[in-house]
């Protein structure tokens, strides 16, 4: 069965870079069928797409957020990471990785499947 | 207005049917495939459905057939029903949509069984 588990420091300083890694098991990540996501959630609040990536590296990004984030894959680790920049406490948050089906016709479908989340607070 | 509207909190009675609903922005066709999602304290959230039409869905994995989705294009909404309301279905539930390439999701419901 397939498991994301991310990792990462739980403590960023103010204007440093946030970097997180998803782990991939029970499966590949190297296939054309699925697409590999970051959302993240502020304490007490909703849920905010940060972006997704493909296997072969194309990304798409939340506009909001698309100045300060990178979002890579490493396919001979089953890797997949999020970097933001320059955060601020407003970047305090759980994140999450999830796993998009690709869709037939072209594009690919919302999250199916998640990690359990970590969290991240900004703080000096 | 925010591209996706969902009523911040909704109770119901244990054994009933409930109906959440995520209104779209007006400019934005109904006809989108409209995913649900269940988020239970301290918890990931948990994928249910996505609904198009009553010819295009899927329900996620495991999720229980009392879990439903539908539409009502006269609000411009998705509609997530729950019916035979268990205790075990207090929660946020979130709605989400694919818009000018970005996920958007809903500001989420939370769900009180009583």
């Amino acid at each position: 069965q397939l498991q994301l588990q991310e990792s990462g420091p739980g403590l960023v300083k103010p204007s440093e870079t946030l970097s997180l890694t998803c782990t991939v098991s029970g499966g590949s990540i190297y296939r054309s069928i699925y697409y590999w996501g970051w959302i993240r959630q502020p304490p007490g609040k909703g849920l905010e797409w940060i972006g997704t990536i493909y296997y072969s590296g194309s990304t798409n990004y939340n506009p909001s957020l698309k100045s300060r984030v990178t979002i890579s894959i490493d396919t001979s680790k089953n890797q997949f990471s999020v970097n933001l920049n320059s955060v601020t406490a407003a970047d305090t948050a759980v994140y999450y990785c999830a796993r998009h089906e690709a869709a037939a016709g072209g594009g690919y479908y919302g999250m199916d499947v998640w990690g359990q989340g970590t969290t991240v607070t900004v703080s000096s | 207005q925010a591209v996706l509207t969902q009523p911040s909190s909704l109770s119901a009675s244990a054994g009933a049917s409930v109906s959440l609903t995520c209104t779209l922005r007006s400019d934005i066709n109904v006809g989108t495939w409209i995913y649900w999602y269940q988020q239970k304290p301290g918890s990931p959230p948990q994928y249910l459905l996505r609904y198009k039409s009553d010819s295009d869905k899927q329900q996620g994995s495991g999720v229980p057939s009392r879990f439903s989705g539908s539409k009502d294009a006269s609000a411009n909404a998705g509609i997530l029903l729950i019916s035979g309301l268990q205790s075990e279905d207090e929660a946020d539930y979130y709605c989400l949509i694919w818009h000018i390439s970005a996920w958007v999701f809903g500001g989420g419901t939370k769900l009180t069984v009583l």
